[in-house]
């Protein structure tokens, strides 16, 4: 059964640092992972999305990055702001498109 | 605009009675799931639903029901809710993987159970 484990499980920094959240998996034999973003109370929205043959994805100050071999992906948040504070997921699919397991979240608190 | 809604997005209901709990997605997505989260247990899958009169369970589909009559909806039944049913309930959808369509999954707002 696929496993993912998310660390740290809360950062808190200082407005303007570059930080690294990390994602494993167990389970290679993935079909894409996915990156949200949770504000408290509220739905999940998607940051980035990269396949399974894909080795990073960007957008804006984010990046992602994904090692598929070994079980590895991280969000790489530059320039960080207090309007990123919110709890980021990562979710990883397998082939055969089912089932998508979930990270348990980092909790991310950025200080103006 | 994109989106997957469910209703309702509060509820607080007694044991033992039934309750629904709709989504509908507009993008003509052929897979839906359903989750729920709880703290210090993340989001765990309930039910998925790969297509229309398709449907399999997750991780956690004990006490829940659900049918896929129509492409664009995925209701959750709860027959007989049990206090451990008090959680947040999120709806999502997603293309099946092609040439075109990345398989990104979309999430509607939530839905908050209370089961007294």
């Amino acid at each position: 059964k696929q496993e993912v484990t998310q660390i740290p499980a809360a950062l808190s920094v200082p407005e303007g640092e570059n930080l690294v959240l990390n994602c494993s998996f167990t389970d290679s034999a993935i079909y894409n992972l996915q990156w949200f973003r949770q504000d408290p109370g509220k739905g999940l929205t998607s940051l980035l999305l990269i396949q399974s043959s894909q080795r990073e994805q960007t957008s804006g100050r984010l990046n992602a990055s994904l090692d598929k071999s070994s079980g590895r992906s991280t969000l790489y948040i530059a320039a960080s702001q207090p309007g990123d504070s919110a709890t980021y997921l990562c979710a990883v699919r397998l082939e055969g498109y089912s089932t998508l397991t979930f990270g348990k979240g980092t909790m991310l608190l950025v200080s103006p | 605009e994109a989106q997957v809604t469910q209703n309702p997005r509060y509820l607080i209901t007694v044991t033992g009675k039934k309750l629904t709990v709709t989504c509908s997605q507009n993008m003509n997505h052929e897979y839906m799931s359903w989750y729920r989260q709880d703290p210090g247990l993340g989001l765990r899958q309930i039910y998925y639903s790969m297509n229309v009169e398709v449907t399999d369970k997750g991780d956690v589909p004990e006490g829940y029901k659900v049918s896929r009559k129509e492409k664009r909806n995925f209701p959750l039944i709860l027959e007989s809710p049990s206090p451990n049913q008090t959680s947040l309930y999120f709806c999502a959808s997603s293309s099946l993987p092609g040439a075109r369509d990345t398989g990104e999954l979309f999430f509607g707002e939530g839905s908050r159970l209370t089961v007294l």
